[in-house]
This record gives structure tokens, C-alpha cells and sequence, in this order.
């Protein structure tokens, strides 16, 4: 069965520290997609990234970078010298091939103090 | 419209209610899915469309709760005889077919309160 695990609930860190959002992963499949979305204060989810099964070259844009293991299932996040407008919920999800359905961790609220 | 669109934002309704909840897809996006996010859960899948069946409606979680598409575009999700529990923000999105290549497009979502 598909899911998808954010084991942390909340992180607080002050604004320029660097942060790593977990994501970890379950899925039979060896075709799938990994996301991440972010949801700040407003309430609308906004596409962060999206990564295939057979792509394992770690991506970077801007402050933002991520990691994808296989060998560990797992698909983190890091944002580099944090600001308070990445405040936010940050939701990890995983579709497999085939299907058009993401399956969302439970996220992760991140605050960032000034 | 540019994004997706979703009304009313907000609904308060008395417990054994019916409600409707309308979304309105990015012009040209034929798949659609919504989505149940209940205070500090995950995001909950309910249906999928594709134009207007429904391939996938395994997330919707009893038969009070029903959705349609028309004309390939708006959709609507009714939930009948509502109850405590249904109270969340539920997340309307789109996307091209099957290609998850930007991810879906998300609207702001329905806030439902059922006192």
C-alpha cells in the first residue's frame, strides 16, 4: 500500500538558519512521483516539485534543494537561510504510475522567527 | 479564469443539512479531484474525474457524499444529511491528463463548519 510519512509535526527556527523537512515513502511500485506542495497561511497549495522513480540527481532552485534516496525511501526537503515568508505547511505526496491520485502525508508547519 | 476557482469559500451549516460545493477547473484542464483536509490532518482524496466520469471515487468516505461534472468543466460535490465530522476544508484541483508534470493546481478550498 502507498503512504507517505512526515514524522515532523512542527519545526520553529529563526529566519537565515537552514531546515530539512523529512519525507519518507512507501509504494510497491518501481514507477511513481514524488511532491512537494507548500501550504502557507492563505490556504492554497502551491507545486513546489515534482521528481519521477528513476531520477535520483538531487535538484536544487534557488534556497530551496532537494534530496531523493531510494536506497531509504526517502524524498527531503531543505530550504537554505530560511525567511519568514517560507512559513508554512509543507506537504510531501506520492503518486504511482498509472494513477492520477497523490496520497499527502500529514505535513509539516514550519515558522520561521525574524 | 486563471486558477481554480471554488464557492462559497466559507459554508456554516446546521447538522443534517444538505451542502453543495462547486469548483471551477483551469480552462482546458480535464482532469479534476477533490480533496478533504481536516484540521491538522493530511489531505484526504475523495473523487477524481476524467472529463466527466469518474474513474476513481474510492476516498469518498459514505454515500452521503456524491459528486458530478458537467460539460467536461464545474464540478459539484453534494453532501446530504451533513454531520459534525464532515466539517473541513475541502480542496478542489485540475490538471492536464495524466500527466502530473506541474502537479495539480489547487483552488482555495471550501471551509465547511457543521454546528
Amino acid at each position: 500500500a502507498q503512504k507517505v510519512t512526515q514524522a515532523q509535526t512542527e519545526i520553529s527556527v529563526v529566519e537565515k538558519e537552514d531546515v530539512t523537512l523529512d519525507c519518507v515513502y512507501e509504494t510497491r511500485d518501481t514507477t511513481y512521483y514524488l511532491f512537494w506542495y507548500k501550504q502557507p497561511p492563505s490556504g492554497e497549495l502551491v507545486f513546489l516539485i515534482r521528481r519521477n522513480s528513476f531520477d535520483e540527481q538531487n535538484e536544487i532552485s534557488g534556497r530551496y534543494s532537494w534530496n531523493f534516496q531510494k536506497s531509504t525511501s526517502s524524498f527531503n526537503f531543505t530550504i537554505t537561510a530560511s525567511q519568514v515568508v517560507d512559513s508554512a505547511v509543507y506537504f510531501c505526496a506520492l503518486s504511482e504510475a498509472g494513477t492520477d491520485k497523490l496520497i499527502f502525508g500529514t505535513g509539516t508547519r514550519l515558522q520561521v522567527f525574524p | 479564469g486563471a486558477g481554480v476557482s471554488q464557492s462559497p469559500s466559507n459554508k456554516v451549516t446546521e447538522k443534517g443539512k444538505d451542502v453543495e460545493l462547486r469548483c471551477d477547473p483551469i480552462s482546458g484542464h480535464t482532469a479534476l479531484y477533490w480533496y478533504r483536509q481536516s484540521l491538522g490532518q493530511g489531505l484526504e482524496f475523495l473523487i477524481y474525474f476524467q472529463g466527466n466520469s469518474a474513474p476513481d471515487k474510492s476516498g469518498l468516505p459514505s454515500d452521503r457524499f456524491s459528486a458530478e461534472r458537467t460539460g467536461g468543466s464545474v464540478s459539484t460535490l453534494t453532501i446530504q444529511r451533513t454531520q459534525q465530522e464532515d466539517s473541513a476544508v475541502y480542496l478542489c484541483a485540475s490538471s492536464f491528463p495524466s500527466s502530473l508534470v506541474g502537479g495539480y493546481t489547487f483552488g482555495s478550498g471550501t471551509r465547511l463548519t457543521v454546528v
